[in-house]
């Protein structure tokens, strides 16, 4: 079994400074690693994912995330916020083989100060 | 390719009605799942399926209950609707990873 921790359920950042969401898991077994963003009154989109090979991996918009294997972390981070990433932001765990299902943390609500 | 289509978009029910969330995919994937978002909560799984005619219980699935008949849909069913089941649901998709989200049902029981 796993389980997510996302200790900070908010984060007020102004808006160009730096950024960033933390995420620690427990599993007993290899794992994927994912972050989802979800706007306000939508659903949950995959921002970025670890599934193997290179433990930085990187978003379309300026998001990266680096596994941490001996810390058991996946923190977020991105270097200058912008209005538009005002959200919430859900990092999710799931073992690397066979039916393995997501766990979900209780998610960060990003709000962005012009 | 529609992706994962949820439908209603919202719905508001009385205690005691029953009504079935519809989710389709487009996609031909095997997995399908239903989860739960409470605010503060996370998601939380309450049935999921590996493929047609295969289904199993995730962490919440009391007062709930799914089929899959065909690939493409995984409908989720309230018998008796509570107020503790006010919700928005959200129905995902995969063969590989990662999962594929639908837009969600929002759900009031009054």
């Amino acid at each position: 079994a796993q389980s997510v921790t996302q200790l900070d359920s908010q984060v007020p950042v102004f808006e160009e400074a730096p950024v960033e969401l933390r995420c620690n898991y427990s599993s007993s077994v290899s794992v994927y690693l994912f972050w989802y963003v979800q706007y306000p009154n939508q659903g949950l989109q995959l921002l970025l994912k670890y599934l193997s090979g290179s433990t930085l991996v990187e978003s379309i918009n300026g998001f990266e995330a680096e596994f941490n294997k001996s810390q058991t972390s996946f923190h977020l981070r991105k270097p200058s916020v912008h209005i538009s990433d005002t959200a919430e932001y859900f990092c999710a765990v799931s073992g690397n083989f066979g039916n393995e299902k997501l766990t979900f943390g209780t998610g960060t609500r990003l709000t962005i100060i012009p | 390719n529609a992706g994962v289509t949820q439908t209603p978009k919202f719905r508001i029910l009385k205690i005691g009605q029953s009504m079935t969330l519809q989710c389709t995919q487009d996609m031909n994937h095997n997995y399908m799942y239903w989860y739960r978002q409470d605010p503060g909560m996370g998601l939380k799984l309450i049935y999921y399926s590996v493929g047609a005619g295969i289904t199993d219980k995730g962490e919440v699935p009391n007062g709930y209950n799914v089929s899959r008949s065909t690939t493409e849909d995984f409908p989720l069913r309230l018998e008796l609707a509570a107020p503790s089941q006010t919700s928005v649901y959200f129905c995902a998709s995969r063969d590989n990873q990662p999962q594929h989200f639908g837009d969600g049902t929002r759900l009031s029981i009054l």
